[in-house]
């Protein structure tokens, strides 16, 4: 069984300060890893997506690939309130354009 | 303009009903999808369509059938509700393997 998983949370980071997300995957073969955004109530938005491993910014985001540790993670500086939302990490699986999604991280940032 | 939308975006309804939610996207995409997240927040994939022809289909019951009558549609038809079938339903769009755009949201209850 292939699988994404994310620590539930809810991780609750104060204002300014660096907000960690991390996600490890099973399926060594994957190649695409995306990171969504939903906030309460509303659809996923794309936020990042990596195909190589290291860092790739957009901004106050950083995602981070490590393949060999079959691991992803997503990096957001100078938190802000508005960045409270729940945050998934999806890792492409096989030629058949499937996505295979954590269970999401809850993040609050606190004022 | 919004790029993927679906309706109803609420819905209650009673069991053992039939019901259909519709979807569109006038992003040009070859590929359409209806996720399913439930009450944990977990976001599931219940079917896939690249150009009009099914590509995936997740164990899904035999009561939700899927319709993509060109392209840029692709409705779910859902026979017999059941309690279990109260959920957010996402209808999604993507050009290449992992961009997906998702619509709104059908959040539907069964009673």
């Amino acid at each position: 069984q292939k699988e994404v998983e994310q620590n539930s949370g809810p991780l609750s980071v104060p204002e300014g300060a660096i907000a960690s997300l991390n996600c490890t995957y099973s399926d060594r073969g994957s190649q695409s890893f995306f990171w969504y955004r939903q906030y309460s109530g509303k659809s996923p938005e794309l936020i990042m997506f990596i195909y190589s491993n290291g860092d790739k910014e957009d901004g106050r985001f950083t995602a981070q690939l490590n393949k060999a540790s079959q691991y992803v993670s997503l990096l957001i500086r100078d938190s802000q309130p508005s960045d409270s939302a729940t945050y998934l990490c999806a890792v492409n699986v096989g030629s058949n354009y499937q996505l295979i999604w954590g269970a999401g991280t809850k993040l609050i940032i606190k004022p | 303009d919004t790029a993927v939308s679906q309706t109803p975006k609420y819905l209650v309804t009673q069991m053992g009903n039939d019901k259909s939610i519709k979807c569109e996207q006038n992003l040009g995409h070859d590929t359409m999808y209806w996720y399913k997240q439930d009450s944990k927040k977990f976001l599931k994939i219940m079917f896939s369509y690249n150009n009009k022809e099914l590509i995936i289909n997740e164990t899904v019951p035999n009561r939700f059938s899927p319709k993509s009558p060109d392209k840029a549609h692709l409705n779910l038809h859902i026979n017999s509700l059941e309690l279990g079938d109260s959920a957010v339903y996402f209808c999604a769009s993507s050009s290449h393997l992992g961009t997906i755009y998702f619509g709104e949201g059908s959040w539907l209850t069964v009673v």
